[in-house]
């Protein structure tokens, strides 16, 4: 079974330039997540897709940061301009389902990651 | 709002010995406690996953125990290996199968 794509690997741009990441999850699955690590830091969630839609985008600054999972299968994540402290990794996930119904939650498969570094 | 905590940060150790890694999350209303592993320039591998109502868990040398009414967790690692080497993430899952990570524990083992 592939498990997640990402692309590209490395990414540098310099601030206020926009950059876009591309995510392709294991086949089959409902949810999507995308993930910022700064370094030192554990990840953090931006935004998490079930199907083609939005269920948590809380903590992504939408002012700069937008994504979108059109068809449900693949996602973009876009940032546009970018600041310095974008400077991180960006971590794609997909699990089979969010898990809604509560109870035992499925686990979550990691892609290798975008690493973007903003000068 | 959860936050998780991992101690410490950073470890050196030399092979063979037993090591323990500890986590604590603040709220205690979770589904499951996993613990993952970072290789620099990979993604995250899952390692063990504690689901709320289970103690402990064991994979191999690693077992991971968890108290949810204290908001603690451990990943005990016997004897430790060069290949074990990694970032070992620490995450509790809350309602909609969300994930908040700790800041890790860089381990180093040496030969």
């Amino acid at each position: 079974e592939a498990g997640v794509a990402q692309s590209p690997r490395y990414k540098i741009i310099e601030k206020r330039q926009s950059v876009a990441f591309w995510c392709n999850p294991i086949s089959g699955h409902a949810t999507l997540y995308w993930y910022q690590q700064i370094l030192g830091q554990g990840p953090k969630l931006l935004i998490q897709f079930q199907n083609n839609g939005v269920v948590d985008d809380s903590q992504l600054p939408k002012d700069r940061f937008s994504a979108e999972r059109l068809k449900g299968v693949d996602s973009t994540l876009k940032i546009q301009p970018a600041k310095l402290e974008d400077s991180a990794v960006y971590l794609c996930a997909s699990s089979p389902d969010s898990g809604l119904a509560g109870g035992f939650q499925e686990t979550q498969y990691f892609g290798p990651g975008t690493r973007l570094l903003v000068l | 709002k959860q936050e998780v905590t991992q101690i410490p940060a950073a470890l050196s150790v030399p092979e063979g010995e037993n090591l323990v890694l500890n986590c604590s999350f603040t709220d205690s209303a979770i589904y499951n406690l996993q613990w993952f592993r970072q290789d620099p320039g990979k993604g995250l591998t899952s390692l063990l996953l504690i689901q709320s109502s289970q103690r402990e868990q064991t994979s191999g040398r690693l077992n991971a125990s968890l108290d949810k009414s204290s908001g603690r967790s451990t990943l005990y690692i016997a004897a430790s290996q060069p290949g074990d080497s990694a970032t070992y993430l620490c995450a509790v899952t809350g309602g909609g199968n969300k994930l908040t990570f700790g800041t890790g524990t860089q381990l180093k083992v040496e030969l």
